[in-house]
């Protein structure tokens, strides 16, 4: 079955704009989590959401935001953007549901704010 | 919350050399661990996961890793390493409803 699947998988934005960030997760994963890697902080958890609800979220600030559809499909959203928020940003998605739960990635959005 | 270290950010082995990349997590309670694998220009790939059950646990491409409770420990080994290992090797920890929480990475190099 498909994988993870996200769009843009690059992107060049200005600073002060603001920016959204597509995922479709695997077919029957309800839960979806957004991750940031760069070279310096490595991988950071943004949020996770399940059944539409966000479950779930790490330390960024508020201008980074999440939403989930009710066919799971996520988008996150940042606002007014910064140079510092330059990163692949990462879609996860699982079950969500159970204990032994394996997480998939995507293979990312690349973001480049100028 | 967990923190995960991974005592060496940059190996260089040669070819059929053997591997163990060292991985602690901070603190115990029940957590689920994960090996991720990335590839030059490659999304991030599973390579084992343990949740319960047999600390000994085999991955794909010939790869497995033990869990030691007492150590909160999950290093991962390879008897023989190829060229085609050379990737950034991340360790993962999730603990309950958490996200997962990575380690730094360690970039592999094998020389042919």
């Amino acid at each position: 079955k498909a994988g993870v699947t996200q769009t843009p998988r690059y992107l060049i934005k200005t600073r002060g704009q603001q920016v959204t960030l597509s995922c479709s997760p695997i077919s029957g994963h309800r839960s979806v989590s957004w991750y940031q890697q760069t070279p310096g902080q490595g991988l950071q958890f943004l949020f996770e959401y399940f059944s539409e609800t966000q479950r779930n979220k790490g330390n960024f600030p508020g201008r980074f935001s999440g939403r989930q559809f009710s066919n799971s499909r996520s988008e996150m959203n940042v606002s007014t953007l910064e140079l510092g928020d330059s990163a692949l940003y990462l879609c996860a998605s699982s079950y969500g549901d159970r204990d032994a739960d394996t997480i998939y990635f995507g293979e990312g959005s690349w973001l480049t704010v100028v | 919350a967990q923190s995960v270290s991974q005592h060496n950010h940059h190996v260089i082995l040669s070819e059929a050399a053997s591997l163990e990349l060292g991985c602690n997590y901070s603190y115990g309670g029940t957590v689920n661990l994960f090996w991720y694998v990335q590839y030059p220009g490659q999304h991030l790939q599973l390579l084992l996961k343990y949740f319960s059950g047999d600390p000994l646990v085999k991955g794909i491409k010939g790869f497995e890793a033990e869990f030691i409770k007492s150590k909160f420990s999950f290093n991962l080994r390879k008897p023989s390493v190829q060229w085609s290992d050379t990737a950034e090797y991340f360790c993962a920890v999730k603990q309950g409803a958490d996200g997962l929480t990575f380690g730094k990475g360690t970039h592999l190099i094998i020389q042919p």
